[in-house]
């Protein structure tokens, strides 16, 4: 069975960055890509790049640029996202999300979520 | 861009009744368009893909339909359990561009 588990949550200060792991089981981690999608409290679904887990290559959504970093580690099938200059309105649950195996644009399944805090 | 928008925001009904869910692209996206739910303190659930195709393990009272610019996913008769957020996606072919619907909030009466 296909999962995903994300790290913990996490509480940041203004300017500083957050990395948020997301272990891949039951199936092949470097044929689907790894979406990572964000959602503030309250709030709508926030989609904010993608990584092809065998190339590493990455799309960044426009309003993240500059700002994020999706790696991986193959060995241990997992994805890293990464954003750093963080700020107020970054406080959100973060979640990763896998390739449907059919369609080239669905996600799943999801991640649970990891909660990401940003305050003084 | 392609923007994905939701009608209602909040649709209130009672178990048993039907409930039809709409989302409009902002041009035509053919049939890539997916539909996920969303409970309180989960994350996402893909109901829906290629705008009528049900994902596994999916009862078989949710069915969605359309294609171009207008979208229907439509619960036939409400359990306890469908009472939460629906929200639409899609994603542009080549470069990845993803979009979801603002989001419709299914209340109880």
């Amino acid at each position: 069975q296909v999962h995903l588990v994300q790290s913990g949550a996490e509480v940041k200060k203004p300017g500083a960055s957050v990395k948020v792991s997301c272990k891949a089981s039951g199936y092949t981690f470097t044929i689907y890509e790894i979406n990572w999608v964000r959602q503030a409290a309250g709030q709508g679904l926030e989609w904010m790049g993608w990584m092809n887990p065998h190339s590493g290559s990455t799309v960044y959504a426009q309003s993240f640029q500059g700002r994020v970093a999706m790696t991986r580690n193959t060995s241990l099938s997992t994805a890293y996202l990464e954003l750093t200059s963080l700020r107020s309105e970054d406080t959100a649950i973060y979640y990763c999300a896998k390739r449907h195996d059919s369609t080239f644009y669905t996600f799943h399944p999801w991640g649970q979520g990891t909660l990401v805090t940003v305050s003084s | 861009e392609i923007v994905l928008t939701q009608s209602p925001a909040t649709l209130s009904l009672s178990p048993g009744e039907r409930a039809t869910f709409s989302c409009r692209a902002s041009q035509n996206i053919l049939f890539y368009l997916a539909w996920y739910q969303q409970k309180p303190g989960q994350a996402p659930r893909l109901l829906i893909y290629d705008a009528s195709n049900r994902e596994t393990g999916v009862p078989a009272r949710f069915s969605g339909s359309g294609s171009g610019t207008d979208f229907t996913l439509t619960i036939s008769s409400l359990e306890p359990e469908d009472f939460a957020l629906y929200y639409c996606q899609h994603r542009t072919n080549g470069p990845p561009r993803v979009t979801f619907g603002q989001g419709t909030r299914l209340d109880i009466k």
